[in-house]
């Protein structure tokens, strides 16, 4: 059975700071997935990690893959207060095209505080 | 990606009764997801809805309590019966669509909000 699990679960930092957000994952996955998720509203869709190794970055975020160490990271820098919400990594459980059955690791409820 | 809208965004229910979630996707897609959040929790997989065949259910959901359609390639609902407290969460659909390097993303529709009472 895979499991998803995420530390921190609640992450309080000033702007301007940096940290690191750790998914790590029960069984082998070949790619994996992190969304944002705002207070009452749906979950955005932030990094597809597709390979060992796999680094991408949009603005103050950075994610990567090892799929060896079972493990994802999500790395903040600079934070600013834009970025609160809750973060969520997924593996999917079937290893097909359509990577249906996400498990979802329990969140990080980031908070960032001026 | 696609359009995806949930209806209700929201509704407060009497426990006993049953609330019909409707999810509509503005593309044909296979597979369409359906997961719970319960309050300050992670997501879980209900079932998967295939056009022209019986959902697949998760461990732990059964068709009597969670009954969903899937008329066509663009549309499914999701009935959750004989609500309790307990019910009380955030409902959303979600679909694979093709994303990068050929492989699919899922995406979410904005949720259903329920509360019972």
């Amino acid at each position: 059975e895979l499991k998803v699990e995420q530390n921190p679960l609640f992450l309080s930092m000033q702007e301007g700071k940096n940290y690191t957000i750790y998914c790590n994952y029960s069984t082998t996955s070949d790619r994996l997935y992190w969304y944002r998720q705002d207070p009452g509203k749906s979950l955005e869709s932030l990094f597809v990690l597709l390979s060992n190794g796999a680094v991408k970055q949009e603005g103050r975020l950075m994610a990567s893959l090892d799929t060896k160490a079972r493990l994802s990271t999500l790395h903040i820098t600079a934070a600013v207060h834009d970025l609160s919400a809750t973060y969520f990594c997924a593996a999917p459980f079937n290893r097909d095209n359509y990577g249906q059955n996400f498990v979802f690791g329990p969140g990080t409820r980031l908070s960032v505080l001026p | 990606s696609a359009v995806i809208s949930q209806k209700p965004s929201r509704d407060i229910c009497q426990r006993g009764t049953s609330l019909t979630i409707q999810c509509q996707v503005d593309s044909q897609v296979t597979m369409m997801f359906w997961y719970r959040q319960q309050p300050g929790q992670s997501l879980t997989l209900i079932a998967t809805a295939n056009q022209g065949s019986e959902a697949t259910y998760e461990s732990g959901f059964v068709i009597d309590k969670f009954p969903i359609s899937r008329p066509n390639l663009t549309f499914s609902t999701l009935t959750v019966s004989n609500m309790s407290p307990e019910d009380s969460s955030i409902y959303l659909c979600s679909v694979p669509l093709p994303g990068l390097a050929g492989l699919y993303e899922q995406y979410f529709g904005p949720g259903t909000r329920l509360t019972v009472t």
